[in-house]
């Protein structure tokens, strides 16, 4: 079965750098979640999107933003990179019907390396 | 005030055994959902097992139930049959609202670990 793709897996940045994070949601499933787990940490959530629309947002930082694109696949942008954001971050996606309307499956992450 | 609350850092089990991971919640609203995922050391967050605020019954998938009592507000995933792939980190996470759309929130999380 499809899985959450996210790309890249591992990123390294320097300080003061910018990033982008893309999620590319499981086929027709329409919420698109970001999370950020830091070392040792559980998963804090960021924002998300329920048809290309942002649905919700947590904790994210103003120099943090993201979209859901029209073929439901989102980027999560990161600019003036501080040490304190490196983490493991996660896309996750649902859908709003249908028999697994209440699982929300996760990527494999994106590890970004702040030095 | 947390509102996931898991409050074994670290668990043994010896294999073929089963064990209890305990998780605490706390919300107001009526309808919520209730999670349980498993992140090995490799990173991955791997959906396990679900349980909604009206479910009559406790879940179960597989070798996973989940011990829901909600009057303790307490939602504890039960391993039966350990195996030593079964070492891995555990999160215990919510969902508040209606909404099936909403964020998790994720408790501290519990690291078992099977011995052979």
């Amino acid at each position: 079965a499809a899985g959450v793709i996210q790309s890249p897996r591992h990123l390294i940045k320097e300080k003061r750098e910018t990033a982008t994070l893309k999620c590319y949601p499981i086929p027709r499933h329409d919420t698109v979640y970001w999370y950020q787990q830091g070392p040792g940490q559980d998963p804090q959530f960021l924002i998300s999107f329920y048809e290309k629309m942002q649905s919700d947002k947590g904790s994210i930082p103003d120099r943090f933003s993201a979209q859901q694109f029209s073929d439901y696949h989102s980027e999560l942008n990161m600019s003036s990179l501080e040490l304190g954001d490196s983490a493991l971050y996660f896309c996750a996606s649902s859908q709003a019907s249908g028999i697994h309307i209440n699982e929300q499956f996760f990527g494999p992450g994106t590890r970004l390396t702040v030095l | 005030a947390q509102k996931i609350t898991q409050t074994q850092p670290g668990m043994f089990v010896q294999e073929k055994e089963a064990v209890t991971l305990d998780c605490t919640y706390d919300t107001s609203d009526p309808s919520y959902g209730l999670f349980w995922y498993k992140q090995p050391s490799s990173g991955e967050m791997i959906f396990l097992i679900y349980q909604g605020s009206y479910d009559q019954q406790n879940a179960t998938e597989g070798r996973y139930s989940l011990n829901f009592q909600k009057a303790r507000k307490s939602a504890n995933l039960v391993i039966s049959a350990s195996q030593l792939g079964d070492s891995a980190m555990y999160f215990c996470a919510m969902r508040e609202g209606g909404n099936q759309g909403g964020k998790l929130i994720f408790g501290q999380g519990t690291e078992l670990s099977v011995k052979p």
